[in-house]
């Protein structure tokens, strides 16, 4: 069965300690990953787009990679702005290409 | 660009009673999504429409949920009778490249409270 699975739940970090956050999927066919980040409130906004193994994308703090089984997004010295539910969602190649997505992870970052 | 408008932001209704959320993409979008995101959960799309056609609607609740695209434009999306398990947030989204592999623009958002 698809399936995207975010890691951790929450996560709680200091002002420019860097961590990442990890999503890992099985469907039968990927046509892509994406990320993107949730506001309280708000809906979703758009980060990346990753189609293939090996792939990087950078914006700001913010690097998203691809393995064959998983996504991570890595924050690098990150700020309080950078609070928010980053959520993952995958598109099957098969399946009538229905976008699968994750549960998010909760980021607070405490100045 | 102006982004995905959605209305009205929050909605309290009692249980039976229906209700509609109306969803303006962004201008060209072909593809139109509407989302029903519960607490602490991802979004859970309902139906997808692809210029005034739907491509998927197997996870919309079709004993109790509406949805249409006018003129490949517009949409609403209504709940008739609406029950407390459809207290959610129903999120609207758009994309430009139809069912192709491509990014979502979601709008706001409405809160829906069902009491």
């Amino acid at each position: 069965e698809d399936q995207v699975t975010q890691s951790p739940e929450a996560l709680r970090l200091q002002e420019g300690e860097s961590s990442s956050l990890n999503c890992s999927y099985t469907v039968s066919g990927l046509r892509g990953l994406f990320w993107y980040r949730q506001d309280p409130g708000k809906g979703p906004e758009f980060l990346f787009t990753l189609y293939s193994a090996g792939e990087e994308k950078e914006k700001e703090r913010l690097k998203a990679t691809l393995t064959k089984k998983e996504s991570f997004l890595h924050i690098t010295a990150p700020k309080p702005e950078d609070s928010a539910t980053y959520l993952c969602a995958v598109q099957d190649a098969g399946n009538n290409r229905k976008l699968i997505w994750g549960l998010g992870t909760s980021l607070a970052v405490n100045p | 660009e102006a982004g995905v408008a959605q209305s009205p932001r929050y909605k309290i209704i009692e249980k039976r009673q229906s209700v509609a959320f109306w969803c303006n993409p962004i201008s060209g979008h072909a593809t139109l999504y509407w989302y029903q995101q519960i607490l602490g959960q991802g979004p859970k799309l309902l139906i997808q429409f692809q210029n005034n056609g739907v491509v998927d609607d197997s996870q919309l609740p079709k004993d109790r949920f509406s949805a249409e695209r006018l003129k490949g434009v517009d949409s609403t999306l209504k709940i008739q009778p609406a029950k407390l398990e459809d207290s959610a947030v129903y999120l609207c989204a758009s994309s430009s490249r139809g069912t192709i592999l491509t990014e979502a623009f979601f709008g706001q958002g409405t809160r829906l409270t069902v009491v």
